[in-house]
């Protein structure tokens, strides 16, 4: 109920091109949605996130696109550039659990090299 | 530069041994969450604590413990150490209850190679 399904787990992508990754969850109890991407070395850092009430949301280049009724979310990056290459995650939480912060649960990652 | 801080970035050692990493979250944040990212299994979701009291435990490992301190820093102790805890251990910080936007702030990790 907890798991967040993500692929592809990698993804090659000439520059200019359209990255497309897809997220799927199965807890509806989830209201909060967000990417995160994490270059070599660092850690991951939030690029864009999404509440279930929108069906989109854009910034920049980067798109989330939510189907709520097919509990899906996915991640667009338009006109992909090589220094997009990273790892992306995408992420699900719900601060009902716990009553504090939120706890996130994040999918498995997708590597994504944008040729030049 | 996310404002949390861990250390060691990293860290070798054998098997058996005991080691501790430390995390200190960004002014302000009231949670600290434990993550280990290694190749085949993604980001697991280790422990979280919040104000210096334990909030959730993940797919933590009787063999780890972790503790938040009065002055907010957490730290991790990782014992009896076996070749599959080599991994990346994240620390991330978020806000408590006054401004909950769901963001969390991860550390660079310590990266911990055991022997």
């Amino acid at each position: 109920q907890q798991q967040v399904k993500q692929s592809p787990q990698s993804l090659i992508v000439q520059k200019g091109g359209i990255s497309i990754i897809n997220c799927a969850y199965e807890n509806t109890a989830f209201d909060y949605f967000p990417w995160y991407q994490q270059f070599p070395g660092k850690g991951p850092a939030l690029l864009i996130a999404i509440r279930p009430d929108v069906s989109e949301k854009k910034e920049g280049r980067f798109t989330i696109s939510f189907n709520k009724s097919a509990k899906q979310f996915s991640l667009h990056i338009m006109d992909s550039q090589p220094g997009d290459s990273a790892t992306y995650f995408c992420a699900a939480s719900t601060g009902r659990l716990s009553g504090s912060a939120r706890q996130l649960t994040f999918g498995s990652g997708t590597q994504l090299t944008v040729l030049p | 530069d996310s404002g949390v801080t861990q250390t060691p970035k990293h860290l070798i050692t054998a098997t058996g041994q005991r080691v501790t990493l430390r995390c200190s979250p960004r002014s302000g944040d009231l949670s600290v969450y434990w993550y280990q990212q290694s190749l085949d299994q993604g980001l697991q979701f280790l422990i979280q604590y919040y104000n210096g009291e334990e909030r959730a435990k993940g797919n933590i490992l009787e063999r780890f413990s972790a503790q938040q301190f009065p002055d907010l820093h957490s730290e991790l102790n990782l014992s009896s150490l076996e070749l599959g805890d080599s991994a990346l251990y994240f620390c991330a910080s978020s806000v408590g209850l006054a401004a909950n936007t769901g963001e969390l702030f991860f550390g660079e990790g310590s990266r911990l190679t055991v022997l």
